[in-house]
């Protein structure tokens, strides 16, 4: 069954508008990874956060760990047209090390 | 071109054949993986090794699949009798310890469509 639960499966919106992606998870992480897939491409490693209640930024992105490493979220600000993919959080867990389990992704789209 | 590379590209077979996949991944790196994914879902975990060694394997994989790893180099993924529900892309991945975290660098993927 789906390890990792990420909302919302789709989002529309328009340029210059935030976007928000969750990713929860029924067990304790011992990190989490994001990735970027772009239509008909490959997923992208974006970043990894590892400790508890940990804030990493990118540019425009902001990803955060939650403080019980169950949950994560990466926020967009004002998005253009080239953040437009599928963005997946992937988890490990520690009595898995090496296995990621991968949420379904949101798939993001930008009207310019 | 020195990320991972994937053969074939694409792959289109009639059930009940066996397929063999290809996965070179970036030299030296010693994690090499292998993930299905479908339409609409994220990549789904198949197995990985660490060098030659296979570390997991998911028990969702059926006895009629198979990886190997024998130099710890590149690796293959054989589908034994193919099924319809086989149809997916296949994704191979390879990561190196770096900075504490194992970044993984994916391939462009085999799409394989049983008929």
């Amino acid at each position: 069954g789906q390890q990792v639960m990420q909302i919302p499966q789709y989002q529309h919106v328009q340029e210059g508008e935030d976007f928000t992606t969750y990713c929860n998870s029924s067990t304790t992480l011992s990190n989490i990874q994001w990735y970027k897939q772009r239509p008909g491409g490959h997923p992208v490693f974006l970043i990894q956060l590892v400790k508890s209640g940990e804030v990493k930024k990118q540019k425009r992105l902001t990803f955060q760990f939650g403080e019980a490493k169950k949950n994560s979220s990466l926020h967009i600000t004002a998005t253009q047209t080239t953040d437009v993919g599928t963005y997946f959080c992937a988890g490990e867990r520690g009595s898995t090390l090496g296995r990621l389990y991968f949420g379904r992704g949101t798939q993001l789209t930008v009207w310019p | 071109d020195t990320g991972v590379s994937q053969n074939p590209r694409h792959k289109i077979t009639k059930r009940g054949q066996n397929v063999t996949f290809r996965c070179d991944p970036i030299s030296e790196h010693n994690r090499l993986y292998w993930y299905r994914q479908t339409l609409g879902q994220g990549p789904e975990f198949l197995t990985y090794f660490q060098n030659e060694a296979q570390l997991e394997k998911s028990r969702l994989l059926s006895d009629r699949f198979s990886a190997e790893r024998p130099k710890g180099s590149f690796s293959t993924l054989e589908i034994q009798r193919t099924e319809q529900g086989d149809s997916a892309m296949y994704l191979c991945a390879s990561s190196a310890l770096d900075r504490g975290q194992y970044e993984q660098y994916f391939g462009p993927g085999t799409r394989l469509t049983v008929t």
